[in-house]
């Protein structure tokens, strides 16, 4: 069964720091992994989508790598700002060859304080 | 494009009332799922749908049903609600794997 974790659960930066959130996950055969945003009380924003032939993506100040051999990803953020403040979920799709399942890790709560 | 549109976005039920929380998307994806939100668990999988007529059961099944008859739609049915079933309802949507998944708003429950 896959697992996936993420952390730290919680981290509190001041603004302007650039920061590291890390996932990592038990079955390396994944189709992809997908960061998401969560805002308290809304819905999920997807953030960055990796192929699991691809080693980063990149979107302005946003960077998340993959290492499925290792079954790990980190999401990268440059020049943190406020706006930032908000649960990060990383999600893994597909294990043991299926393609339809979404597996979630418990999330960072990330609070940048101005 | 309005995405993936859940409805209602709050709803009370009492111990034994069934209800359908409804899920639509106008992108022509194929894939469609439900996920619930629960403190602590993280997001589970209820059920998934790969295409008009074909339905699957995730890791929580229980007490939800499903159905597909279009492309557009995946309603979530409760059959008899439980205070277990209090949570936060997810659908997201799909073109196919490759291209990741976009979430709705969601719909928060609560049963009494």
């Amino acid at each position: 069964k896959q697992e996936v974790t993420q952390i730290p659960a919680a981290l509190s930066v001041p603004e302007g720091e650039n920061l590291v959130l890390n996932c990592s996950f038990t079955d390396s055969a994944i189709y992809n992994l997908q960061w998401f945003r969560q805002d308290p009380g809304k819905g999920l924003t997807s953030l960055l989508l990796i192929q699991s032939s691809q080693r980063e993506q990149t979107s302005g100040r946003l960077n998340a790598s993959l290492d499925k051999s290792s079954g790990r990803s980190t999401l990268y953020i440059a020049a943190s700002q406020p706006g930032d403040s908000a649960t990060y979920l990383c999600a893994v799709n597909g294990s043991g060859g299926s393609n339809y399942k979404l597996t979630f890790g418990k999330g960072t709560l990330l609070t940048v304080n101005p | 494009n309005a995405g993936v549109t859940q409805t209602p976005k709050f709803q009370v039920l009492k111990t034994g009332q069934s209800m359908t929380l409804q899920c639509a998307q106008d992108m022509n994806h194929e894939y469609m799922s439900w996920y619930r939100q629960d403190p602590g668990m993280g997001l589970r999988l209820i059920h998934y749908s790969v295409g008009a007529g074909i339905t699957d059961q995730g890791e929580v099944p229980n007490g939800y049903n499903v159905s597909r008859s279009t492309t557009e739609d995946f309603p979530l049915r409760l059959l008899s609600a439980a205070p277990s079933q209090t949570s936060v309802y997810f659908c997201a949507s799909s073109r196919t794997a490759s291209y990741g998944y976009t979430f709705g708003s969601g719909t928060r429950l609560t049963v009494v």
